[in-house]
């Protein structure tokens, strides 16, 4: 059971426009978010992470927003580069027990020159 | 300033093979865990450890076993390697209650 859901496996931008990723979830107990980016042949690295106590956090190019009520967030990057390219991937944890995180199937996002 | 290292990267079993993958971290993390990626999935729990000496079973644990004799490193093993257990292993650590975890670059297994 999917615990938390991307239901876009792939998603096509401009470069220099906004890329949305978006990421659903389940499980009321979560309460911590973060967005993983993965290359090929490498393993996720950390990007953007939000904590429940908030809407909004914002790092560089990168957003993250969460609609709690709605048990929603998404990633947005602006503006969009090329080496953006890569898939992505939502997780949330209850940060109880060992911090386990609960994935996202991911969407690879191609950010066109 | 290696973070987590696994190896090998590639591996070919044949069924009914058993295998350790290795892996280890220097940043003094307390949490290790490893993940299994499947094409068009994301990455399921398969153990993890909060501390040397103490394991537990995440999501899909069947198959495997995993030991944690020491802080830095966290070795999973494949009992009689089965067409299932083809997949992308993952490893990674964290900090208790960090904000993330620190991946390694993953070990593509095979099992023929």
């Amino acid at each position: 059971d999917q615990q938390v859901k991307q239901n876009s496996p792939s998603l096509s931008v401009q470069e220099g426009r906004i890329s949305i990723l978006n990421c659903d979830y389940t499980n009321s107990m979560f309460d911590y978010f973060l967005w993983y980016k993965k290359y090929p042949a490498e393993g996720p690295t950390f990007l953007i992470s939000i904590s429940s106590i908030k809407d909004k956090n914002e790092d560089g190019r990168f957003t993250v927003f969460l609609n709690k009520s709605a048990k929603h967030l998404s990633l947005h990057i602006v503006p969009s580069q090329p080496g953006d390219s890569a898939v992505y991937f939502c997780a949330a944890n209850d940060q109880t027990g060992a911090n386990n995180l609960f994935f996202g199937t991911g969407t690879r996002l191609t950010v066109i020159p | 300033n290696a973070g987590v290292t696994q190896t090998p990267k590639f591996r070919i079993l044949k069924i009914g093979q058993s295998m350790t993958l290795q892996c280890a971290q220097d940043m003094n993390h307390n949490y290790m865990y490893w993940y299994r990626q499947d094409p068009g999935m994301g990455l399921k729990l398969i153990y993890y450890s909060v501390g040397a000496g103490i394991t537990d079973k995440g999501e899909v644990p069947n198959g495997y076993n995993v030991s944690r004799s020491t802080t830095e490193d966290f070795p999973l093993r494949l009992e009689l390697a089965a067409p299932s257990q083809t997949s992308v292993y993952f490893c990674a650590s964290s900090y208790e209650f960090s904000y993330g975890y620190t991946f390694g670059s993953g070990t593509r297994l095979t099992v023929v």
